[in-house]
């Protein structure tokens, strides 16, 4: 069974600090995607990486991508408020047509 | 461009109702998936629709349905609500596989 699993669950930050979450899976695949959700909202579009060793940067966030190791990782340097959500990793996976596996969410709490 | 439309937002029925919920994809996008967002099980795939055909299909039960038309909009229904059926659907459009762009997302409420 294809699993995707993220580490931590939750995350409480301060301000300011860098942390990185973690999203290994059990299965082979090239394409890999971050989102962001807020609360009662739909799902943001981060990163796609779309080879091993990519990685994109988009302001305070970094996501890179091992496809030998199945790991991702989401890095958060100098974390600030706004940066609080949840934020998903998921995995496409084709079958005539292609589909999305998800992680199980990591909820980011940034304090002052 | 407009983005991924989904109609209604919200939406309360009651235990053995059906109800069918509409995705209009981004224009030029033939391809649109649904997933159902809950607390206990997180985001899961229902299925994928390309040129008016389902391609893939999650582990959901017969009762999950859906249908995309020659426009590409699509509907999906469920029925015989139960209320473990209450969650976020979201639906997304891709142009191809290679990237989804989701839409804002049905709160369905069963009581």
């Amino acid at each position: 069974e294809l699993k995707v699993e993220q580490n931590p669950l939750f995350l409480s930050m301060q301000e300011g600090k860098n942390y990185t979450i973690y999203c290994n899976y059990s299965t082979t695949s090239d394409r890999l995607y971050w989102y962001r959700q807020d609360p009662g909202k739909s799902l943001e579009s981060l990163f796609v990486l779309l080879s091993n060793g990519a990685v994109k940067q988009e302001g305070r966030l970094m996501a890179s991508l091992d496809t030998k190791a199945r790991l991702s990782t989401l890095h958060i340097t100098a974390a600030v408020h706004d940066l609080s959500a949840t934020y998903f990793c998921a995995v496409m996976i084709y079958n005539q047509g292609g589909k999305l596996i998800f992680g199980q969410g990591t909820e980011l709490s940034v304090k002052p | 461009k407009a983005g991924v439309t989904q109609t209604p937002r919200y939406l309360i029925k009651t235990r053995g109702q059906q109800v069918t919920l509409s995705c209009s994809p981004i224009s030029g996008h033939r391809s649109v998936s649904w997933y159902q967002q809950t607390p206990g099980q997180g985001l899961q795939f229902l299925f994928e629709y390309f040129s008016e055909t389902q391609r893939n299909k999650g582990n959901f039960p017969g009762r999950f349905s859906g249908r995309q038309f020659s426009n590409s909009r699509s509907e999906m229904n469920v029925s015989t609500l139960e209320l473990g059926d209450s969650a976020l659907y979201l639906c997304a459009s891709s142009p191809t596989n290679y990237e989804q762009y989701f839409g804002p997302g049905t709160r369905l409420t069963v009581t």
